[in-house]
């Protein structure tokens, strides 16, 4: 059965800093992973998705990820962050027909 | 494009009572599903619809969870009677076509529900 980890529960960073959030899965067999940002008293949205080809995959909001098959890594990164990119931050995974399995998330708090 | 509807927003109930809570997805979304999201834990999937069959229910505790979707649209999930452990956001979503885990999911704001 496939797993999720999400090392960091809170990540603090300052305006226009980089950031990165870090998910590493566990699983026996190829996957597709995704990571979804939740806004406060908001639903989860669809940052981006890996589902097969190049390995760095671009999302909204200037968020783009790097699957590593190696280290089994699906680090979410963003070189410049703004104080509206404060939220929780869920790394998933899923097989083809699975369901997704999600991460216990990431609190990214942004100051100025 | 109108999103996912959830209603109530919040609910506080004391233990043993029952909850109900809906959902109306995107208009002509097939799949809908509904999750469980404890407090600092990620969210997990109780029960998935592809129109109004039931796909997966394995993790949905039988014995006081219930959920149905008449004519493929709307969505209620019941739980009778509630525990202290039931106390998190119960989140639906919904998605376009058969409901594969590479389908998009759209999430709706969710209902906090604390159990007392």
């Amino acid at each position: 059965a496939q797993s999720v980890t999400q090392l960091d529960s809170q990540v603090p960073v300052f305006e226009e800093a980089p950031v990165e959030l870090r998910c590493n899965y566990s699983s026996s067999v190829s996957v597709y992973l995704f990571w979804y940002v939740q806004y406060p008293n908001q639903g989860l949205q669809l940052l981006l998705k890996y589902l097969s080809g190049s390995t760095l995959v671009k999302g909204i909001n200037g968020f783009e990820a790097e699957f590593n098959k190696s280290q089994t890594s699906f680090h979410l990164r963003k070189p410049s962050v703004h104080i509206s990119d404060t939220a929780e931050y869920f790394c998933a995974v899923s097989r083809n027909t699975d369901k997704l399995i999600f991460g216990t998330g990431t609190r990214l708090q942004v100051f100025p | 494009e109108a999103g996912v509807a959830q209603s109530p927003r919040y609910k506080i109930i004391e233990k043993r009572q029952s909850v109900a809570f809906w959902c109306n997805p995107i208009s002509g979304h097939a799949t809908l599903y509904w999750y469980q999201q404890i407090l600092g834990q990620g969210p997990k999937l109780l029960i998935q619809f592809q129109n109004n069959g039931v796909v997966d229910d394995s993790q949905l505790p039988k014995d006081r969870f219930s959920a149905e979707r008449l004519k493929g649209v709307d969505s209620t999930l019941k739980i009778q009677p509630a525990k202290l452990e039931d106390s998190a956001v119960y989140l639906c979503a919904s998605s376009e076509t058969s409901g594969r885990a590479t389908d998009t999911q759209y999430f709706g704001p969710g209902t906090r529900l604390t159990v007392l």
